[in-house]
Order: structure tokens, then C-alpha cells, then sequence
């Protein structure tokens, strides 16, 4: 059974905090990203990554970076965290062009 | 990437189909249509994906049009788990761009 594992389910934590959402897969995978997702605004891509220490800026960026240094795991920063990056973040990978791609289960943070 | 449009929301009697129609008429010749779905607080799971010849597999059932631009997925007998946000969304290279989504009741 193929797996998306993000490091944790529910996470609190403080304004101002370097704070760390680790993603796993287990699917030998090329791409992997991370989105976050809102009430009324859907999904929206933070970044993405093609291969080992390649990432690209998806469409809102501002306030994260990301780290690949290996293929199976992916890494998403909130250098200082703020409130408005209170959100449920969800991490998926994907093989070769034109597959589907898996979603983990997605890790509610909330910045207090 | 294919900008699409769905419905908000649809009401399906459990045991009854369900079909959920999405519009794609930006999508491009070589981009496929991805169906997933989102059970409340959960990841998406992945439904089914198709280029332009109809689909099925154990889940659910694909129908594109032959022009490409609207597309429809069967969910064949309905149940009460099946209640969800069902996306349809149209697949950049390495990108996958989902809206709003419909919501999917099914009701007893």
C-alpha cells in the first residue's frame, strides 16, 4: 500500500518559531509537494520539488522554504511562524508525468 | 493548466448513482482530468484520471466528451461514506491546481 507520511497530525505552536513539517514517501516518487488548504480558498501550492535538492516556488511561497536533501523526504520551514500560517497543510508526491498523485493525511497547525 | 468549474454542491439518495459533471474547456490535448475526493479533516484521495476514452475502475466511472471540454464522474451506487468534496482538476506538468470543488451529500 503505497504511503505519504507527514510527521505529525496536529502541531501548536508560537508566533515567532522556526517550525518543521516533515513529509515521507515510500513510492520512490520524483515530485513531491506541500499545499495548504483554507476554508473558502481551496488547496494552493507552496512549493514543489522534481528531484533531490531542486524546488520550485508554487503560488504562495512567502514565508516558507523547503528542503529535499533526500528523495524520499520533503521538508517545509515556517522560518518565524505568524498566525496567518494557522492552516491544515497537506503533502503529496507523484511519479512520471501523467500518474496520480497521493496526498498524506495532512498536519493541522495552528500558531498561537 | 485547465481551469475548471463544478457545481458547489449536489444532494444523492444512498444506493442511487451519483454524477458529478466538472467543465475543462481551457484544457490542452495532452493534459489529463483527475478526479479525487476529501472526506472532512483528511488527505485527497485520488478517483481516477483519463485522457480522452471513458474510464472505470473499482471506485468510480469516467466519462470525457469527445471535444474534451466537460467531463462527468459516475459514482455507480452511492453510500453514505461517500459524502466528500470531489475535485476535478486539470494537470499542469508538474502541478496540480485544485478548486473549489463539489460537495457530494448523500443522503439516507
Amino acid at each position: 500500500d503505497v504511503k505519504v507520511t507527514q510527521s505529525s497530525r496536529y502541531l501548536v505552536k508560537r508566533t515567532g518559531e522556526k517550525v518543521f513539517l516533515e513529509c515521507v514517501q515510500d513510492m520512490d516518487h520524483e515530485n513531491m509537494f506541500w499545499y495548504r488548504q483554507d476554508p473558502g480558498l481551496g488547496l494552493r501550492l507552496i512549493y514543489f520539488s522534481y528531484d533531490v535538492k531542486m524546488k520550485e516556488k508554487g503560488d504562495i511561497p512567502e514565508g516558507y522554504s523547503v528542503s529535499r536533501e533526500k528523495k524520499e523526504r520533503f521538508s517545509l520551514i515556517l522560518e518565524s511562524a505568524s498566525t496567518n500560517q494557522t492552516s491544515m497543510y497537506l503533502c503529496a508526491s507523484r511519479g512520471r508525468t501523467n500518474t496520480e498523485a497521493f496526498f498524506g493525511q495532512g498536519t493541522r497547525l495552528t500558531v498561537v | 493548466d485547465a481551469k475548471t468549474t463544478q457545481p458547489t454542491s449536489m444532494d444523492c439518495a444512498e444506493g442511487r448513482a451519483a454524477n458529478l459533471p466538472c467543465n475543462h474547456s481551457t484544457i490542452s490535448g495532452n493534459e489529463y482530468v483527475y478526479w479525487y475526493r476529501q472526506i472532512h479533516s483528511q488527505g485527497p484521495q485520488y478517483i481516477i484520471h483519463g485522457l480522452k476514452n471513458n474510464e472505470t475502475n473499482e471506485m468510480a466511472s469516467l466519462i470525457i466528451t469527445e471535444d474534451r471540454k466537460s467531463s462527468t464522474l459516475i459514482l455507480p451506487h452511492a453510500t453514505l461514506r461517500d459524502t466528500a468534496v470531489y475535485y476535478c482538476i486539470g494537470l499542469g506538468f508538474n502541478k496540480f491546481y485544485f478548486g473549489s470543488g463539489t460537495k457530494l451529500n448523500v443522503k439516507p
